[in-house]
């Protein structure tokens, strides 16, 4: 059983749409993690959020904290085919950092 | 160099080879760690080392040896693998810090991955 679950697992949009992936659990983390990864490389570091309903913006995107801080939601406004790539989410508890599977993007141009 | 470098990038290997993965992270981090990721499957965690000792270590097949020679370098000590050891393998580095008897650990940084190919 993931201790991160990711939905949708794929999300295939046309380019200027919005979408909203999302990260739930049943434990409550310290802080947590969104990365964008592309294929062949490793994950990079979007954002991190560490405090119940907290609201970060990163241009077109929006991460959002939960406020029990077990779930976390990301969007993106008027996505571009750039947007693309796999999401993970990663919550930290303590001493472990546990990951989701992950939400495919595919963004069409 | 920046944040966390791999090397190769990329590997092909027999099953009776031995060969080396390389990671090094120029974050001044104390804790570094190795995962594995196959297609279709979420991260795997292979192995932790905090203050260069090894913490955890998720039942990895001996066929895989980690060693940390310092605070900055982590290496993977690859032999005898089987083709389901194909994957990418990714290092991860992060500033854990402790709290009394409580180790927290903090986000952590991947570097670009191995693509490794066991024939």
């Amino acid at each position: 059983t993931q201790l991160l679950e990711q939905s949708p697992q794929f999300l295939s949009i046309q380019e200027g749409e919005n979408l909203t992936v999302y990260c739930n659990s049943s434990s409550v983390f310290s802080s947590l993690q969104w990365y964008r990864q592309e294929p062949g490389e490793g994950p990079v570091l979007l954002v991190t959020v560490v405090t119940g309903g907290e609201v970060k913006k990163l241009k077109r995107l929006t991460f959002q904290f939960g406020d029990a801080r077990k779930d976390s939601s990301l969007h993106i406004t008027a996505a571009q085919p750039g947007d693309t790539g796999l999401y993970l989410c990663g919550g930290s508890n303590d001493y472990k950092l546990s990951f989701g599977a992950g939400t495919t993007v595919t963004v069409r141009a | 160099e920046t944040g966390v470098t791999q090397t190769p990038r990329h590997l092909v290997m027999g099953m009776t080879n031995k060969k080396s993965l390389k990671c090094e992270q120029h974050l001044g981090h104390n804790a570094m760690y190795w995962y594995k990721q196959s297609a279709k499957k979420p991260l795997e965690l292979m192995f932790v080392y905090n203050f260069k000792e090894q913490t955890e270590n998720n039942s990895v097949p001996s066929r895989f040896s980690p060693e940390c020679p310092n605070s900055s370098h982590l290496f993977l000590h690859l032999h005898t693998l089987q083709p389901e050891d194909s994957a990418l393998y990714l290092c991860a580095s992060s500033q854990d810090f402790a709290s009394g008897d409580t180790l927290f650990t903090d986000t952590q940084y991947f570097g670009p991955g191995t693509r490794l190919t066991v024939l």
